[in-house]
C-alpha cells in the first residue's frame, strides 16, 4: 500500500516550457487536490476534484489545469511555465469528510 | 474568509520538554480540525484529525484541543525529543453545506527544534 505517490520529485524547466505533474493514490479515495506551498505563504489549494472525471478551481488556478480521467490518478499540468511557478507541489486524497493524506512533493524550479 | 494563524513561527526547546503549538482561526464554521508534521524537505503527516463536535484527540504524546467558540486549537507534545524537530501545520476544513469539496485552510506552520 503505497498511499499517495507523486512524479517527478525535481524538475527544472525554461520559462514558456510546458509539463505534467502526475499524482497516484491506492487508497480508492474519492476527493483528490493539488497544492503549492511557498515560503511564507503556506499551502494553498491550486486544483481539486471530488471523484473521477469531475475537477474545480481552488484559491490559485491561474496557469494550471488538471485531470481526472481515472479515479486513481490526478494531473496537474503547466501549458507554459512562469518563474512564479517555482515552488514544491503536493498532492494530497482523501474519503469524503476525513483525513488528507498528502504525496511527498515535487520541487519545481522554473528559469 | 477563514484565516488561519499558527504563534510563534518558530520554537526551540530543551529535550525532555512538554509544549504547546497555537493555531487560531477567524471563523468558527469549522467541520474539522487537522494538525500536519512536515520533516524538511518531505510532504506532511497527518497526526491528528479534531472534528468540530469533539473537544481533543491523543496520540502517544501528542495531544489536540479544540475550541471552537475562541476559534483556538492547541498541540500539546510531552516529554519532547530530538525527532519531534519538524514544521507543525494545522488546517481547519470549512463547513460542509451542499456541494461539499473537503478544502483545508492552512496556518504557516511553527518550526520546532528539540535540543539534545
Amino acid at each position: 500500500n503505497a498511499g499517495v505517490t507523486q512524479t517527478p520529485k525535481f524538475r527544472v524547466l525554461k520559462t514558456g516550457q510546458s509539463m505534467t505533474l502526475l499524482c497516484a493514490q491506492d487508497m480508492n479515495h474519492e476527493y483528490m487536490y493539488w497544492y503549492r506551498q511557498d515560503p511564507g505563504m503556506g499551502l494553498r489549494l491550486i486544483h481539486y476534484s471530488v471523484g473521477e472525471g469531475t475537477t474545480a478551481k481552488g484559491e490559485v488556478p491561474d496557469g494550471y489545469n488538471v485531470s481526472r480521467l481515472k479515479k486513481q490518478n490526478f494531473l496537474l499540468g503547466l501549458e507554459s511555465a512562469a518563474p512564479s511557478q517555482t515552488s514544491v507541489y503536493f498532492c494530497a486524497s482523501s474519503s469524503t469528510s476525513l483525513a488528507q493524506f498528502f504525496g511527498p512533493g515535487t520541487r519545481l524550479t522554473v528559469l | 474568509k477563514q484565516e488561519v494563524t499558527q504563534i510563534p513561527a518558530a520554537l526551540s526547546v530543551p529535550e525532555g520538554e512538554n509544549l504547546v503549538l497555537n493555531c487560531s482561526f477567524t471563523d468558527s464554521a469549522i467541520y474539522n480540525l487537522q494538525w500536519f508534521r512536515q520533516d524538511p524537505g518531505k510532504g506532511l503527516t497527518s497526526l491528528l484529525l479534531i472534528q468540530s463536535s469533539q473537544r481533543e484527540q491523543t496520540s502517544g504524546r501528542l495531544n489536540a484541543s479544540l475550541d471552537k467558540s475562541s476559534g483556538r486549537s492547541t498541540l500539546y507534545i510531552a516529554a519532547s525529543q530530538p525527532g519531534d524537530s519538524a514544521t507543525y501545520l494545522c488546517a481547519v476544513k470549512k463547513e460542509n453545506y451542499g456541494g461539499a469539496t473537503n478544502k483545508l485552510i492552512f496556518g504557516t506552520g511553527t518550526l520546532l527544534a528539540v535540543q539534545p
